[in-house]
Formats: structure tokens, sequence, C-alpha cells
């Protein structure tokens, strides 16, 4: 079965500066990734999504994320994080080999950008 | 603009009663998904229809039901509510089950059990 590791429940950066949200996954096969964003008393809003071809993946808000087969992770990362940018991130995975609509999130990393 | 729509946004009820949450779409979608969430935890999938197909998570409490009328509508039932059952329940839908598909989410009805 899939799974996906957030090892970090919280993440404080300065605005302006980068920002990287870790994000390691298990599948027997190949893996769809996902990145979602949460505000508060809000739903997840979907950011971005590996599927196949390029390993960087661009998404909303100036949000991208690079695929790593070798060690198996999907990191998000900004090249100059925002204030608003604060919020709750959730990594997701399918196994591209399960026929089941099985998506796993991770546990959730909150983001904090200080002014 | 096309959306999933949760009602209420809040809904208290009592240990025991009874009670309904609704989602809409206007997406079009086939699938439609129901999550429980508990204080900044990892959404948890209870069921999902893809399309009149109800296919429930082998883990989820048979307190829990879910009805879709339509394609537009779902609603989750929860029968007897207990004080664990406090969460945000938050309603997602997508075009197919297919891995690539992207879920799109309400903004969630958070549930308080008193």
């Amino acid at each position: 079965a899939q799974s996906v590791a957030q090892p970090e429940d919280q993440v404080n950066v300065a605005e302006g500066n980068p920002l990287t949200v870790k994000c390691t996954y298990s599948v027997s096969g190949n893996p769809y990734l996902f990145w979602y964003v949460q505000y508060p008393n809000r739903g997840l809003q979907f950011l971005l999504k590996y599927i196949t071809g390029d390993n960087l993946v661009k998404g909303s808000y100036g949000f991208e994320a690079e695929f790593n087969k070798s060690q198996t992770s999907f990191h998000l990362k900004k090249p100059s994080a925002l204030v608003s940018d604060s919020a709750l991130y959730f990594c997701a995975v399918r196994d591209r080999n399960n026929n089941n609509n099985d998506m796993r999130f991770g546990a959730g990393t909150r983001l904090t950008v200080k002014p | 603009d096309a959306m999933v729509i949760q009602n209420p946004r809040y809904q208290v009820t009592q240990f025991g009663k009874p009670v309904t949450l609704s989602c809409s779409q206007t997406l079009n979608h086939n699938v439609m998904y129901w999550y429980q969430q508990k204080s900044s935890q990892a959404p948890k999938l209870l069921f999902h229809y893809y399309d009149k197909d109800f296919n429930n998570e082998a883990d989820t409490p048979d307190n829990f039901q879910s009805r879709r009328p339509n394609t537009s509508f779902c609603f989750l039932d929860i029968r007897s509510p207990g004080l664990g059952d406090a969460a945000m329940y938050l309603c997602a839908t997508s075009r197919w089950t297919g891995g690539t598909d992207t879920q799109y989410f309400g903004p969630g009805t958070r549930l308080t059990v008193l």
C-alpha cells in the first residue's frame, strides 16, 4: 500500500527567503504525487501534481516541486516566501499500478512565514 | 465559477442525534468523496461514489452513511454521532477515479458534538 511521510510538523521561514516543505513517499509501483494547501477553516486547495515527464513541476502561487525517484521524494519549494503562504501543506500519493482510487495524504506540515 | 459547495459550514449536534451534511458540485464530475479530518491531521477517506456506485473504505464505521441522489449532490449521514466524530468533514470531486485525476475540495463542514 502507498504511504507518504512529511518529516517536519512545522517549518518556519522569514518572508523573502526560500522555503522547502519535505515529502517522501512509498509505493510498490510508480507514483502520482500531489501537493495541497489548506488555509484555516477551509478545504484543501490543489497546488500541483507530478504525473510523468519533467521532474520539476510548477504549480499555483509560484510553488514548484521536484520529483526525485532515487530518493523517493517530492519536496515543495518556493524561491521567495510570502506571509500569505502561511498554511498547512499536505503531500499525497497514488500508486500508478493500483487500480483503486486510494490517495494517501501525509500528516501535513504547518508553514509559518514571518515578516 | 465551477465549484464544490458544502452546507452548513459549521454544524453543532448533540450526542446521539442524527445529523446530515450536504455537498453539491457544479463541476459535473463523476466521482464524489467524503473525508474526515481531525485537528490538523491528514484527511481520512470515508467513502466515495463513482456515479451511483458506492465504495466504502474498509475501516469506515457503520455509523457513517452516504447518499447520492443525483450527479450534483452527495450527503453524509451520521446516524448516532459520538464525541469522537467531532471533526472537519471534507467533500471532494474528480472527473474519474484514474490515478492522474485531481480531486477538488469544498470548504468543509466543521462538526461539533455536544
